[in-house]
């Protein structure tokens, strides 16, 4: 069973620290990707990684950078948390397969709050 | 780029009744449709999925149809039970080289009322 696990359930930090939210995944996948989840709007991509070093924007990648050092690893990074990143982060893996679309397998979720 | 719209954002049953979920998207080659799970305070968890190359596929109570002519698709659960009460997420991806990233509808909050 893929097991995605996300380091902090829960986080408070202070506006203008940099915050780290790390995901580890245990199945090899060779796609990692990073959500924020806020009511009514969905998840909303921030930022993916589809190989080791290598990162792509999302839809809303603003106040935010990613580091992908190992494969099994995927870091989201607040450069300046601010209050208007209060919020849950989910994380997530999927498996590389040719030219096929693989499911996205997800984290517990973070849920951040910014003072 | 892609968009999708999920309906109703909220849904009341009784329990035995059926709930049907849609969403529409506006990229026509857009391929792989999953749906998602998410109890209260838990991951999103993947129930079902559908490629673009089938209409329906059928996994107990749970169905998704497929209209690609339409860009619209849908989740259909019958003989509801209190344990499907969730957010239920709708979601769209294409092939991208080397990838495949979803977008995600805003959520329905599904309630069975025994």
């Amino acid at each position: 069973d893929v097991k995605v696990t996300q380091s902090s359930r829960y986080l408070v930090k202070r506006t203008g620290e940099k915050v780290f939210l790390e995901c580890v995944q245990d199945m090899d996948h060779e796609n990692m990707f990073w959500y924020r989840q806020d009511p009514g709007l969905g998840l909303r991509l921030i930022y993916f990684s589809y190989d080791v070093k290598m990162k792509e924007k999302g839809d809303i990648p603003e106040g935010y950078s990613v580091s992908r050092e190992k494969k099994e690893r995927f870091s989201l990074i607040l450069e300046s948390a601010s209050t208007n990143q209060t919020s849950m982060y989910l994380c997530a893996s999927s498996l590389e397969q040719g030219l096929s679309n693989q499911p996205q397998h997800f984290g517990d979720g973070t849920r951040l709050s910014i003072l | 780029g892609e968009n999708v719209e999920q309906h109703p954002s909220t849904l009341s049953v009784q329990e035995g009744d059926s709930a049907v979920i849609k969403c529409t998207y506006s990229d026509s080659a857009s391929n792989y449709f999953p749906w998602y799970k998410q109890e209260l305070g838990k991951r999103p968890q993947l129930i079902i999925d559908i490629r673009s190359n089938v209409g329906e596929k059928k996994d107990q109570r749970i169905a998704v149809t497929l209209n690609k002519t339409a860009k619209h698709f849908s989740l259909h659960i019958t003989e509801t039970q209190p344990e499907d009460s969730a957010v239920y997420f709708c979601a769209a991806s294409k092939r991208e080289v080397g990838y495949n990233k979803l977008i995600f509808g805003a959520g329905t909050r599904l309630a069975v009322h025994p």
